[in-house]
């Protein structure tokens, strides 16, 4: 299967530990983006990626959050010191901007549950 | 920032039937409107999209239409099959390249009745 996979599809954790999420992109993809879904809504943009480099935060991400993306390939998001509200679906997505191509393909997701 | 809006919430049509699902934004400059497909326990799996020099856009029994005067933008589905159930959600961007920051709608969940 060459599309985007997360890991771990489930994560449930106590309140106030870390967790982090992994995500790996379509091999040739150069721009990969993290949302957070919660349950009955749309997904919501978190942050993305161009290769290396992250150009782009919401405001959703607090400064518990934090993503990286070493060497344009794979990506990390961890959250520290989680809180109930935490409690969703992160999903990571890319897509190419070579070759016309500007679909955005997603990941089935890591679906975080604080106890 | 963008705001999309998504309506019906839950729509039930006839197997055969036509589906219609519509969505408003907010920013003008949005230019890239894609429909995506989640199934339960999956990711959103985009279904169409069309970009705003486009005024419709149509693959097999799925179509979309965009009025940018209006700022609306509707999915319609032909000839409806039960494995179209699932909920569909739209979304609007106003990068230039189309999708670097999705705003996504609420949902819409679509139950085909056999």
């Amino acid at each position: 299967d060459t599309g985007v996979s997360q890991d771990p599809r489930h994560k449930i954790t106590k309140r106030g530990q870390n967790v982090t999420f992994r995500c790996d992109p379509i091999s040739e993809h150069n721009r990969l983006y993290w949302y957070r879904q919660t349950l009955g809504q749309g997904p919501e943009f978190l942050t993305y990626f161009q290769n290396e480099a992250q150009l782009e935060k919401s405001r959703l991400l607090s400064n518990r959050f934090s993503a990286e993306r070493p060497k344009g390939s794979f990506s990390t998001l961890e959250i520290q010191r989680t809180e109930q509200g935490d409690s969703a679906m992160y999903l990571c997505a890319s897509s190419s901007r070579q070759g016309g191509t500007t679909e955005a393909f997603f990941g089935q997701g890591t679906r975080l549950t604080v106890v | 920032g963008e705001n999309v809006e998504q309506h019906p919430s839950t729509l039930s049509v006839q197997e055969g039937d036509s589906a219609v699902i519509k969505c408003t934004y907010s920013d003008s400059a949005s230019n890239y409107f894609p429909w995506y497909k989640q199934e339960l326990g999956k990711g959103p799996q985009l279904i169409i999209d069309i970009r705003s020099n486009v005024g419709e856009k149509k693959d097999q029994r799925i179509a979309v239409t965009l009025n940018k005067t209006a700022k609306h933008f509707s999915l319609h589905i032909t000839e409806t099959q039960p494995e179209d159930s699932a909920v569909y959600f739209c979304a609007a961007s106003s990068a230039n390249f189309g999708n670097e920051k999705l705003t996504f709608g609420t949902g819409t969940r679509l139950t085909i009745i056999p």
